[in-house]
């Protein structure tokens, strides 16, 4: 079985652009989970989805956001980039109630 | 909420020594826990997970840990280190919402 894929796997942006993030889980998975790491604040949950509805949010701003389509890929949408959101954004799928999370390989991002 | 402690940064052992990597949690009810293992540029890989029952819980790469209730612990161990597992590993607890808590990682370097 596939595991996780994201899409693309380096991005440059400069500060106030947007971009958009893709992620396909593991087929059968219907939960998808995004994760910000970076070297100071370490890896942070930002949202997850379910049925194409969050269900839970981290503690970021709203240019942070998010969808899931009805074959449970997902994509996270960051608008007006800061230097600050660079990171390695982590996708995880999970099958379904046991919180077992299977990460995809990441996407990372680089604000100039 | 749920939080975890790694109190060690980095830790360097030899090839062919044990390792023994400690975890503590913070969560008011029994937790679901995992161990991460995450090589440069890489996404996570999932080297064990605790639910329920035997307290001894068996990972790949021969990767064990023990749960211990009594001191909210949650700690990995290997008993010989090969050079392949040199990385960074992270302790997570989830409660059964689809959004994990890592701990800050340790990095492991293992010297011939």
């Amino acid at each position: 079985k596939a595991g996780v894929t994201q899409t693309p796997r380096y991005l440059i942006k400069t500060r106030g652009q947007q971009v958009t993030l893709s992620c396909s889980p593991i087929s059968g998975h219907r939960s998808v989970s995004w994760y910000q790491q970076t070297p100071g604040q370490g890896l942070q949950f930002l949202f997850e989805y379910f049925s194409e509805t969050q269900r839970n949010k981290g503690n970021f701003p709203g240019r942070f956001s998010g969808r899931q389509f009805s074959n449970s890929r997902s994509e996270m949408n960051v608008s007006t980039l800061e230097l600050g959101d660079s990171a390695l954004y982590l996708c995880a799928s999970t099958a379904g109630g046991t919180d077992t999370q299977y990460f995809g390989p990441g996407t990372r991002l680089t604000v100039l | 909420a749920q939080s975890v402690t790694q109190p060690d940064i980095h830790i360097t052992v030899s090839e062919g020594a044990s390792l023994e990597l400690r975890c503590n949690y913070s969560y008011g009810a029994t937790p679901y826990l995992f161990w991460y293992v995450q090589s440069p540029g890489q996404g996570l890989q999932l080297l064990l997970k605790y639910f329920s029952g035997d307290t001894l819980v068996q990972g790949i790469k021969g990767f064990e840990a023990e749960f211990k209730r009594s001191q909210s612990s949650f700690n990995l161990r290997k008993p010989s280190v090969h050079w392949s597992d040199a990385a960074e590993y992270f302790c997570a607890v989830g409660a059964n919402d689809y959004k994990l808590s890592f701990g800050a990682g340790t990095t492991v370097t293992v010297r011939a």
